[in-house]
């Protein structure tokens, strides 16, 4: 199959501090991965698409600097929510698309960030 | 982006058939039709996807209209593990690929 893995399942972490949050794809390679967070009783909101050895691409109204997202190898991207706030209290889910093959998006587990 | 609609929320029973509507009727081309289906603090997890030609995979079917501006999601017998939201997402190959989510239907199966 295709497994993503997300590390950590779950964080709390105080107001004002940084938290990073790895996504992994374990037996494929990934060019592209995407993040996406999700709010109680919401959907999935895509937030950006990662490129690996490239600048993500991020979606309107998704802060770039609050938001960093590094993709540095063809298995793993990282989020980091820099000063992170109680709003940004969600659950961060990472995607993944094979380098070659089909179209499909694999998705990790999430991460569930509370700030206090 | 095009968009899809589906209904709020379906209802089955256990071992039946459950067929999940969707319409696209602003799809393009190249425009591939995704299936994937969310637990309750889970990721998505993928279920099927198709292009023109009706699939078939271990998990459900799918049925795409001749015009593809529809297409039905087809679980031959649900199970109550079966019980999720489904989302129907349309993705282009020249969009690279992303995957917008609309609010997708909860089935509920019943035993």
């Amino acid at each position: 199959g295709a497994v993503v893995s997300q590390h950590p399942s779950w964080v709390i972490c105080k107001s004002g501090t940084s938290v990073k949050i790895e996504c992994r794809s374990l037996d494929f390679q990934a060019t592209t991965m995407f993040w996406y967070r999700q709010f109680p009783k919401q959907s999935l909101m895509l937030m950006a698409t990662s490129n690996e050895g490239s600048k993500a691409t991020y979606e309107q109204g998704v802060e770039k600097d609050k938001f960093l997202i590094n993709h540095a190898s063809l298995t793993l991207s990282t989020l980091t929510v820099t000063s992170a706030h109680p709003e940004d209290s969600s659950f961060y889910i990472c995607s993944a698309r094979r380098t070659s093959g089909n179209h499909t998006q694999y998705f990790g587990p999430g991460t569930r960030l509370t700030v206090l | 982006d095009a968009k899809t609609t589906q209904p709020n929320s379906m209802e089955s029973n256990e071992e039946e058939p459950v067929h999940l509507p969707c319409n696209h009727s602003t799809i393009s081309g190249t425009d591939y039709i995704h299936w994937y289906r969310q637990l309750p603090s889970q990721g998505p997890e993928y279920v099927i996807h198709g292009l023109t030609s009706n699939v078939n995979n271990r998990m459900a079917s799918l049925a795409i209209a001749e015009d593809r501006k529809s297409s039905t999601l087809i679980l031959h017998r649900a199970t109550l593990r079966d019980a999720a939201v489904y989302y129907c997402i349309l993705s282009s190959p020249y969009n690279t690929d992303k995957l917008i989510f609309g609010t997708g239907t909860r089935l509920q199966v019943f035993p």
